[in-house]
């Protein structure tokens, strides 16, 4: 069965660089959320998206953007980037909104060096 | 916010012994899932178990919705199953687009040959 992809796996960049994780749901899955993962910390909710548009929005800098295209795929932006935005970044999706199971990818681990 | 409270935070089982890791949650919840985080990083998919009682395998779990709290059991443990067994939860009275999981610390678990 299909998963959820993400893109890249592994991304160096140093401080004050920009970054872009991609993120490819579920086939027929309409909802997006992204989720932030320090060393040795649990995941932590960043924002969701419902058909594109966003739907919830966590501990979420200013520095990080992210958007839902119509073929669904997902984006988040990050900017300036900072020594503790390394961490890991899941993207999962669902099928519907509440109570819905969120399928998870397999994480971009970011360093910031 | 909801509050996700796992135990015990670290285990050490013998290969082929049973342990059962708990989950409390501090309100009524529309989602609760289970997850393997494993060494490399990823995060998979055990349960999706907002009440009753599922199996798949050496794996079971049971919540009790009513009562709040959420089981994890695991019998005959072999090495691969060490990691971080993570609990999250939705939610029951979120209000409209707001869906995110909210994890607990998680229970990390070292099987020994």
């Amino acid at each position: 069965a299909a998963g959820v992809i993400q893109s890249p796996r592994h991304l160096i960049k140093e401080k004050r660089e920009t970054a872009t994780l991609k993120c490819y749901p579920i086939p027929r899955h309409d909802t997006v959320y992204w989720y932030q993962q320090g060393p040795g910390q649990d995941p932590q909710f960043l924002i969701s998206f419902y058909e594109k548009m966003q739907s919830d929005k966590g501990s979420i800098p200013d520095r990080f953007s992210a958007q839902q295209f119509s073929d669904y795929h997902s984006e988040l932006n990050m900017s300036s980037l900072e020594l503790g935005d390394s961490a890991l970044y899941f993207c999962a999706s669902s099928s519907g909104t509440g109570g819905s199971e969120q399928y998870f990818g397999p994480g971009t681990r970011l360093t910031v060096t | 916010g909801i509050q996700v409270e796992q135990s015990p935070p670290d285990l050490i089982l013998q290969e082929g012994a049973n342990s059962t890791l708990r989950c409390n949650f501090s309100d009524s919840v529309n989602n609760l899932q289970w997850f393997h985080q494993n060494p490399w990083g990823q995060l998979i998919n055990l349960f999706y178990i907002p009440s009753g009682t599922k199996q798949n395998g050496r794996l079971s779990a049971t919540t009790v919705a009513t009562e709040r709290y959420s089981l994890l059991y695991i019998s005959s443990s072999q090495t691969t199953d060490s990691g971080v067994y993570f609990c999250a939860v939705e939610l029951g009275d979120s209000g409209a687009g707001s869906y995110q999981l909210t994890f607990g610390k998680g229970t990390k678990l070292s099987v020994i040959p």
